[in-house]
């Protein structure tokens, strides 16, 4: 199996832009589609991003994904940042089994 | 509206049996894949098993293979999950996740429930 590693925290400035990776230990970024998912506090995750950079309706197009197949790696990156995109940011796919893999997440904090 | 509202949780004994059950609603449950996700506290998101549209296709993390079972009900609109000799690291919120997809690995999750809580502990 593989493990997908993210930062534990970032942080940035209102207005700017930030980016999250997420990098796949062993096996092909590319084999398996990358969501990401953004959990507020005291509030069940939500899809931000799924199939590696498809938003679900109702997101923002400051959000958006994308993967590079030689850092092996998924980004989120959010721009025009709002107070309200502080939340913590997870990545997930799938192995070669159908089970699903999360990233461990990381803290963005917009200050 | 979709909505997947989970109950059965609570506190047990390590070594004990727990069944979550989840009831979901606003779609055809028949139609897609299910999920149950766990978050320990103050810890990041687990998967912990899915299962597909019509059960052929059942999976489960390595942490609790052997011990939970996963199964639906669909002409309840239910998703199950029976959990056998439970340990103080299984302590966590369970989420009930829906697919998007009818194969569990082949979508991605677009609904989650709000999560029951289990504790461990004697």
């Amino acid at each position: 199996n593989f493990m997908l590693t993210q930062p534990h925290s970032v942080s940035e400035s209102p207005g700017k832009t930030v980016t999250i990776s997420c990098t796949r230990s062993s096996g092909s970024i590319a084999s398996n589609y990358v969501q990401w998912y953004q959990q507020r506090p005291g509030s069940a995750p939500t899809t931000v991003i799924y199939e590696d950079n498809q938003r679900p309706s109702g997101v923002p197009d400051r959000f958006s994904g994308s993967i590079d197949s030689s850092s092996n790696s998924a980004s989120l990156t959010i721009s025009g940042l709002k107070t309200e995109d502080e939340a913590d940011y997870y990545c997930q796919s799938y192995d070669s089994s159908n089970r699903g893999v999360f990233g461990g997440g990381t803290k963005l904090t917009v200050l | 509206e979709v909505q997947l509202v989970e109950s059965g949780g609570g506190l047990v004994q390590p070594g004990r049996s727990l069944r979550l059950s989840c009831a979901a609603s606003g779609f055809t449950f028949d139609d897609y894949a299910m999920h149950w996700v766990r978050q320990a506290p103050g810890k990041g998101l687990e998967w912990v098993s899915g299962i597909s549209w019509n059960s052929g296709s059942i999976g489960y993390a390595d942490s609790v293979k052997g011990r939970f079972t996963i199964s639906r009900d669909n002409a309840k609109n239910s998703l199950y999950l029976q959990m056998n000799s439970l340990r103080a690291e299984d302590t966590a919120l369970y989420y009930c996740a829906k697919d998007s997809e009818q194969l569990a690995g082949r979508g991605w999750i677009d609904y989650w429930g709000q999560g029951t809580l289990v504790t461990v502990s004697s």
